[in-house]
């Protein structure tokens, strides 16, 4: 079955940096590939999703980047702000709809 | 307006206990999911269900049972809890099979087992 595995566990950025997480999968048949983002007793919530036509997309401060053949995505946030600070999950899935995430990671961003 | 909506929120039990969490949507979704998050957030699929029918079921002990009346609801019962079942269980849905699209998540049951 699918694998998905996301580095790091852990990020800390300055207010202002960028923050980059990355995620590799293991099924070369999965195509979608979303990144949700949660929020300290919350829940997770979609935030950019790509599907495996397409390479990047981009939605304002938030991009993802899609190699399919190295089996790599990820999630870029540019001029990042305190409340960008959550726990990201990269997941794949094949067209079954079974969401497969990543082990997130919890990013902070210090003012 | 919920989209997804799941109760209780919070739901403390002693071991052994029964108890069960209940799972609604009203988007008209076909599929619909529950998902264990552990202590250290990790996010693991346990069930789904399409129109009423199973079609994933992940190695999960059978005290486990999942349940369907309606393609609106999934409802989690679980038997003779134990310790290592505290978690926070989340519901989703999908649009349906066939494609994939946005999952999206009720709050949450932060579950403990005392």
């Amino acid at each position: 079955g699918e694998n998905v595995e996301q580095h790091p566990s852990t990020l800390s950025v300055q207010e202002g940096d960028s923050a980059v997480i990355k995620c590799t999968y293991s099924d070369s048949a999965s195509n979608y590939f979303p990144w949700y983002k949660q929020e300290l007793g919350k829940r997770p919530q979609l935030i950019i999703d790509i599907r495996s036509n397409v390479g990047e997309k981009k939605d304002q401060r938030i991009a993802v980047t899609l190699n399919k053949t190295a089996k790599h995505f990820s999630l870029h946030i540019t001029e990042t702000q305190p409340e960008d600070s959550a726990v990201y999950f990269c997941a794949a899935s094949m067209s079954t709809d079974k969401l497969i995430f990543g082990t997130g990671t919890r990013l902070q961003v210090f003012p | 307006d919920t989209a997804v909506s799941q109760t209780p929120k919070y739901l403390v039990t002693q071991m052994g206990n029964d108890k069960s969490i209940k799972c609604e949507q009203n988007l008209g979704h076909d599929t619909m999911y529950w998902y264990k998050q552990d202590s250290k957030k990790f996010l693991k699929i346990m069930f789904s269900y399409n129109n009423k029918e199973l079609i994933i079921n992940e190695t999960v002990p059978n005290r486990f049972s999942p349940k369907s009346p309606d393609k609106a609801h999934l409802n989690l019962h679980i038997n003779s809890l134990e310790l290592g079942d505290s978690a926070v269980y989340f519901c989703a849905s999908t649009p349906g099979a066939g494609g994939v699209t946005e999952a999206f998540f009720g709050q949450g049951t932060r579950l403990t087992v005392v």
